[in-house]
C-alpha cells in the first residue's frame, strides 16, 4: 500500500506546454510538500501546504502553481514549460509540518522538457 | 544564511568495510538534523534524525550518526556496509517552524565486492 504516490512517473513534453503532476498520500497527514531535484541531484523545496493552506512558497517562477483540493492531495501545475524545468519532482508529506516531523517522500516524477 | 555541506561528493567502499559520511551545517543555533537515503530511481527515505539529547543517534539499516556541536557536524556511520547500501545520501537541516528541509549536495556511495 503506497504511502505517498505520484503520477505520472515519467513526463516528456515540449517547451511551452502546460503539464500537471499529481500527488496523493494515504497516511492521514496534514502537511504536504513539493521538492525539485536538479540534474546534479540538488534538492530544493518549492512549496508546502498544511490542511490545504499554503505555508511555504519558495522563490519559484509563477509558472508553477500548486493546488491542494484536499489535505490528501497536492498537485503541481506548470505553465509554459522551459528547458530548465527538466528535473525530478518529489512530493512529500508529514504529520503536522512541525520541524521534528518525519517527511515521507513519493517516488518522484521525472520531467523532461524538449 | 544557513547551509549544509557534505564535503564528499563520492565515496567508494568495500563490502564489509566501515563507512563514514560527513555533514557540516552553518547555523547560529542547533538545527534539527536529518539523514536521508535515496536508492537509484527511488524517493528519499529517512535514516535518522536528531533534535536534542543523546548526541549519538541510532537509525534504520544499522546506521548511526553523532552530533558534535563544537564542530557543527552530524556525521553518519555504518560499521559494515552491504552492497544494498549503495545509494545517494543526503544530510538535511530544518531551521524554521514549518519543517522546511534544506539539503546538502549529497554523497554518492559505491560499494565494491
Amino acid at each position: 500500500d503506497t504511502a505517498v504516490s505520484q503520477t505520472p512517473k515519467y513526463l516528456v513534453t515540449q517547451m511551452g506546454n502546460d503539464k500537471s503532476i499529481k500527488c496523493e498520500q494515504n497516511l492521514g497527514h496534514d502537511t504536504m510538500y513539493w521538492y525539485k531535484q536538479d540534474s546534479k541531484k540538488f534538492l530544493k523545496i518549492m512549496f508546502s501546504y498544511n490542511n490545504k493552506e499554503l505555508i511555504i512558497n519558495e522563490t519559484v517562477p509563477n509558472r508553477f502553481s500548486p493546488k491542494s483540493p484536499d489535505k490528501a492531495h497536492l498537485n503541481l501545475h506548470i505553465n509554459s514549460l522551459e528547458l530548465g524545468d527538466s528535473a525530478v519532482y518529489f512530493c512529500a508529506s508529514s504529520q503536522g509540518g512541525a520541524p521534528t516531523d518525519t517527511q515521507y517522500f513519493g517516488p518522484g516524477t521525472r520531467l523532461t522538457v524538449l | 544564511a544557513q547551509s549544509v555541506t557534505q564535503p564528499d561528493i563520492h565515496i567508494t567502499v568495500s563490502e564489509g568495510a566501515s563507512l563514514e559520511l560527513r555533514c557540516n551545517y552553518s547555523y547560529g543555533a542547533t538545527p534539527y538534523l536529518f539523514w536521508y537515503v535515496q536508492s537509484p530511481g527511488q524517493g528519499l527515505q529517512l535514516l535518522l534524525k536528531y533534535f536534542s539529547g543523546d548526541t549519538l543517534v541510532q537509525g534504520i539499516k544499522g546506521f548511526e550518526a553523532e552530533f558534535k556541536r563544537s564542530q557543527s557536524s552530524f556525521n553518519l556511520r555504518k560499521p559494515s556496509v552491504h552492497w544494498s547500501d549503495a545509494a545517494e545520501y543526503f544530510c538535511a537541516v530544518v531551521t524554521d517552524s514549518w519543517g522546511k528541509l534544506q539539503f546538502g549536495a549529497g554523497t554518492q556511495v559505491v560499494v565494491t565486492p
